[in-house]
This record gives C-alpha cells, sequence and structure tokens, in this order.
C-alpha cells in the first residue's frame, strides 16, 4: 500500500513569507507526528496528533509555527514570518494507534528560506 | 529527559567487514530503543526495536542490536556489511506513555568502501 507522502518535496521561499506542507498519512493511521531534520543532525520533535487533536505540541519552537489535521487524515504544518533559521526537512511520520511505537516515515519537505 | 548520544559522527567500512553502530542513551526507566535507518533523499526506515525481553534484537537487512541496561548501550551490528548499507543511520530512545514520542541521536553517516 502507500506509505506516507508529503508534498512538496522541496519548498523555496523568502524571509518573512508564509509556508504550508503537507502531509498524507498511511490510510487508518490514527497517530501522525511532525519532525524538523537540520543538517547533520537527528529528528526533532515538532508536534503530535492523535486522530483530529494535538495531543503534544511541546515541540514546536514558537507561535509562528502551527498545525492542523482537521479530518484525522491529512496534515498541514503551517510557518508564518518564516526566518532564514527555519531551513530544514521537515519530516511527517504515522502510526496506527498512540500505543504503537513504529513510525512511518515520510520522504521530508526540503525548506529553504533565503 | 531522555537523551541519546551517538559518538561516532562518519564510520567508514570496507565492503564485507563487519560493522558496530555506537549509541548510548538516557533514560529514567527502561527505555523503548529504536534503530533506524535513512538513505539520501528517503525518509526514515525502522531497522528494529526493543521494547522488553532478549536483550538481541533482530531487525531487518540482516541487522542487529544488542540492549545492555548496565552499559546504558544499544549498539547495532552487521556481521558483512554490503554497499547498499551506505546510509545515515540514527538511534532512538522513547518511553511509555500515549505517545511514545522518540528522541533521536544526531545520527552516525556509514560510507563503504568497494
Amino acid at each position: 500500500g502507500a506509505g506516507v507522502s508529503q508534498t512538496p518535496s522541496n519548498k523555496v521561499t523568502e524571509k518573512g513569507k508564509y509556508v504550508e506542507l503537507r502531509c498524507d498519512p498511511i490510510s487508518g493511521h490514527t497517530a501522525l507526528y511532525w519532525y524538523r531534520q537540520s543538517l547533520g543532525q537527528g529528528p526533532e520533535f515538532l508536534i503530535y496528533f492523535q486522530g483530529t487533536g494535538a495531543a503534544d505540541d511541546s515541540g514546536l519552537p514558537n507561535d509562528r509555527f502551527f498545525a492542523v489535521r482537521p479530518e484525522g487524515s491529512v496534515s498541514t504544518l503551517k510557518i508564518q514570518r518564516t526566518e532564514r533559521g527555519d531551513s530544514a526537512v521537515y519530516l511527517c511520520a504515522s502510526s496506527p494507534g498512540p500505543q504503537d511505537n513504529e513510525q512511518f516515515f515520510g520522504p521530508g519537505t526540503r525548506l529553504t528560506v533565503l | 529527559a531522555q537523551s541519546v548520544t551517538q559518538p561516532d559522527i562518519h564510520i567508514t567500512v570496507s565492503e564485507g567487514a563487519s560493522l558496530e553502530l555506537r549509541c548510548n542513551y538516557s533514560y529514567g526507566a527502561t527505555p523503548y530503543l529504536f534503530w533506524y535507518v535513512q538513505s539520501p533523499g528517503q525518509g526514515l526506515q525502522l531497522l528494529l526495536k526493543y521494547f522488553s525481553g532478549d536483550t538481541l534484537v533482530q531487525g531487518i537487512k540482516g541487522f542487529e542490536a544488542e540492549f545492555k541496561r548496565s552499559q546504558s548501550s544499544f549498539n547495532l551490528r552487521k556481521p558483512s556489511v554490503h554497499w547498499s548499507d551506505a546510509a545515515e543511520y540514527f538511534c532512538a530512545v522513547g518511553g511509555g506513555g500515549g505517545s511514545y514520542i522518540p528522541t533521536f541521536g544526531r545520527g552516525t553517516s556509514l560510507i563503504v568502501h568497494p
């Protein structure tokens, strides 16, 4: 079956602009995670959804970052007033449920802020 | 707070040689431990995981890892490396609770010489 997909694969934007990154989880997976991976680093947790609600958003760096999952499937990560330091690969992962420990990762969106 | 240390940024081996990638963790209770592999332009793929039971865990692609509580380690091993194993390897630690959000190490880049 289809894995986790993320669009776009690459996004180049200018400082101060608004961007949206999309994640399509594996069908039926109720848990969805967003991570940010900077060059030479491991993935850093941003936010976790169980169904439609954000169960844990403790990793969001500031209020410029926001994510939604209105129907419990597709999720959108939104970044306002982008800064050069936001440049990174944004990874999405899903898992069948909150008690399942295996996360399935998408290929990521590479965000470059000029 | 949980944390992971991967002391080797790069490891170079010859094809056919054995491999050991080091991972040390910090966690207050019995940890859930993971190894992921990331090839260029790809999402992270789970190689293996440890939750409880046998401390020697077998994974995909011929990899295994051993949980050593006394050393707080979860090193990844493979007896004979193939050129296709060249990738970035991430160790992660997670715990209980509803979300099982893992903390990742910074990764070890494996280079395979022919």
